[in-house]
């Protein structure tokens, strides 16, 4: 069965770092691209970023710089690591597996993960 | 950068009601559009994937149709599982999600 399991989550300052987690067990995450979407409260999806199969990585204007996508293969995680987090960073964030074309759904996703940036 | 505009942003229906979602982008996206419904609290479920396809485990009563710029979500003899909100998603030129539609019980 596909799972896959944030965590990492949690209230930080502005201008703070965090890193988000996202286990997988039942499949192998990099035989996969495995993406990072986020909601703000009461607000819509918004994609964050991408790692493909072959470890490009791809990231929402919003992010870019500021944010790192990563995967460890011997854990079998997705990593999301957040520098010089912003109040508008403040969001659930979700992993998510995007196939293995870059035109596929994303078709598994995680709980999600609660980041509040705020002072 | 390729946007999403969906329409309605919230209806209200009944059950057994026909229901009906549009989704514009703002270029060409082919077939390369996907649905997702997400209850409160819970992460979005692939519902149609490649404007058409129905994912599996889905309920027939969805189905998608469109390609290029337009695109329907329909649900037809809506279910009280199905009140929920419906977001489209373009997979051709990075990843953009539409504002979300609200289907609420009338």
């Amino acid at each position: 069965e596909v799972q896959l399991v944030e965590s990492g989550g949690g209230l930080v300052q502005p201008g703070g770092s965090l890193r988000l987690s996202c286990a997988a067990p039942g499949f192998t995450v990099s035989n996969n691209y495995m993406s990072w979407v986020r909601q703000a409260p009461g607000k819509g999806l918004e994609w964050v970023s991408i790692i493909y199969s072959d470890g490009a990585t791809y990231y929402a204007d919003s992010v870019k710089g500021r944010f790192t996508i990563s995967r460890d293969t011997s854990k079998n995680t997705l990593y999301l690591q957040m520098n010089s987090l912003r109040a508008e960073d403040t969001a659930v964030y979700y992993c998510a597996r995007a196939g293995r074309g870059g035109y596929d759904p994303f078709d598994y996703w995680g709980q999600g993960t609660l980041v509040t940036v705020s002072s | 950068d390729i946007q999403m505009t969906q329409s309605p942003s919230s209806l209200s229906a009944s059950v057994g009601d026909r229901v009906t979602i549009t989704c514009r982008a703002s270029q060409s996206v082919i077939s390369y559009l996907n649905w997702y419904q997400q209850k409160p609290g819970k992460a979005p479920k692939l519902l149609i994937y490649g404007a058409s396809s129905l994912q599996s485990g889905v309920p027939s009563r969805f189905s998608g149709s469109g390609s290029g710029t337009d695109f329907t979500l329909t649900i037809s003899n809506l279910q009280p599982e199905d009140f929920a909100t419906y977001y489209c998603q373009q997979s051709y030129s990075d990843w953009t999600f539409g504002q979300g539609t609200k289907v609420e019980i009338k």
